[in-house]
């Protein structure tokens, strides 16, 4: 396929668990974000990478949060210890040149329900 | 804080009619501002987006209004379409030469419907 894809699209874990969100990006596209939409409101920024480098991970709420993108292409998000308060639709988006073109093409998010 | 604010919330508009969304933001380092169109279940999908060096930007029945000095912008949906009710935002993106990383801050959304 030609857009970002991401895997699960459904995820339910009881508190306590790990979980690992999947992002394939479009091929060759440089620059990798992860956002986190709650129910009713506009995506919030995590994280984000150029290749395999994390250059920014100013939105992560607490260390439980961890992402990764070893090889510069997929990259997984992984929450330890889930809580209640992780609930929410997981986007990743990748855009094709970095500090060129801003245009971020979105995957159709995973959504995480922690009961 | 709320770094970009959209308003309103939601919007009813006959099929036909103009659709006017408006967003308003605080940091002068924005400099990429594009809108995405959300439906039930989908990601966000990039509509049209626009650059301060530009006041307009036309696409087909979607048109950008930018006011830099006001440090507002604006979509505006001609002929309303059923099929566009979906929720919008409007987001907002630092410059890389100011020391951004390309992250994107966005509004809170507007929920559109367009009624046959």
């Amino acid at each position: 396929g030609a857009g970002v894809s991401q895997s699960p699209r459904y995820k339910v874990a009881k508190r306590g668990q790990d979980v690992a969100l999947r992002c394939d990006p479009i091929s060759g596209h440089v620059s990798l974000f992860w956002y986190q939409q709650a129910l009713g409101q506009g995506p919030e920024f995590l994280t984000y990478f150029q290749n395999e480098a994390q250059l920014d991970k100013s939105g992560l709420p607490s260390d439980r949060f961890f992402a990764e993108r070893p090889e510069g292409s997929v990259s997984t998000l992984k929450i330890q210890r889930t809580q209640q308060e992780d609930s929410a639709v997981y986007l990743c988006a990748s855009s094709l040149e970095s500090g060129i073109s801003y245009e971020q093409y979105f995957g159709p998010g995973t959504r995480l329900t922690v009961t | 804080q709320q770094q970009v604010k959209q308003s309103p919330q939601s919007l009813i508009v006959q099929k036909g009619g103009i659709s006017i969304i408006n967003c308003a933001y605080e940091n002068t380092a924005f400099d990429y501002f594009p809108w995405y169109q959300q439906f039930p279940g989908k990601g966000p999908a990039l509509l049209i987006a626009i650059r301060p060096d530009v006041s307009e930007k036309k696409e087909g029945r979607f048109t950008i209004s930018f006011n830099k000095s006001a440090k507002q912008f604006s979509l505006h949906i001609m002929d309303s379409q059923p099929g566009d009710s979906a929720t919008y935002f409007c987001a907002a993106s630092p410059s890389v030469t100011q020391g951004g990383s390309e992250k994107l801050v966005f509004g809170k959304g507007t929920k559109l419907t367009v009624n046959p």
